[in-house]
């Protein structure tokens, strides 16, 4: 069973466009992220939702609007994606019973053109 | 916020050598991971260790919370070693989580 599940694994798209990036898990976790690796690999956190609420909230373009409709699930909208947009998206989750320990999607490629 | 710095950034071996992971971070945290990302992009938990020390196979890991550094060990490394290491560590719930720069390591054949 998948633990922290994203959806598309690749998306490839034009700037200007709107898409969403869906991620699930089945792990009964409370606290949802979403990270964002660069080209360069550098890894950081964008969003944080505890029980469906915002809880982090690190500078990122207001382009970028997550949604948490339950507490499995946290998607990511973007709007008029740009060039610098392309990179790899990580969801995790975390429990605070477990220290917040970190664990995370297999990632969506982001190809912007 | 939080400063994480790792060492080496880069790393090559023989396959069946051994290798040091070092991780410093700037302040006190609750909360220490380290991760393995694959040469397909996954990011693979490997350890959470605040503090003290665990193994699992032929990897082990330690932390010294008071002196701000944890060190990821790796014996008798194979091919499939290959691929980025990272840790991350937070001071405290509500605060971000922040990710080394990670050690690239090529175990070769």
């Amino acid at each position: 069973d998948t633990a922290v599940s994203q959806t598309p694994k690749y998306l490839v798209t034009q700037m200007g466009n709107d898409k969403s990036i869906k991620c699930e898990q089945n792990l009964g976790h409370d606290t949802m992220y979403w990270y964002k690796q660069d080209s360069k690999k550098f890894l950081k956190i964008m969003f944080s939702y505890n029980n469906k609420e915002l809880i982090i909230n690190e500078t990122v373009p207001n382009r970028f609007s997550p949604k948490s409709p339950d507490k499995a699930h946290l998607n990511l909208h973007i709007n008029s994606l740009e060039l610098g947009d392309s990179a790899v998206y990580f969801c995790a989750s975390s429990h605070p019973e477990r220290g917040y320990e970190q664990y995370f999607g297999p990632g969506t490629r982001l190809t912007v053109t | 916020g939080i400063q994480v710095e790792q060492s080496p950034p880069d790393l090559i071996l023989q396959e069946g050598a051994n290798s040091t992971l070092r991780c410093n971070f700037s302040d006190s945290v609750n909360n220490l991971q380290w991760f393995h990302q694959n040469p397909w992009g996954q990011l693979i938990n490997l350890f959470y260790i605040p503090s003290g020390t665990k193994q699992n196979g032929r990897l082990s890991a330690t932390t010294v919370a008071t002196e701000r550094y944890s060190l990821l060990y790796i014996s008798s490394s194979q091919t499939t070693d290959s691929g980025v290491y990272f840790c991350a560590a937070v001071r405290s719930y509500g605060q971000n989580f922040v990710f080394g720069p990670g050690t690239r390591l090529s175990v070769l054949p």
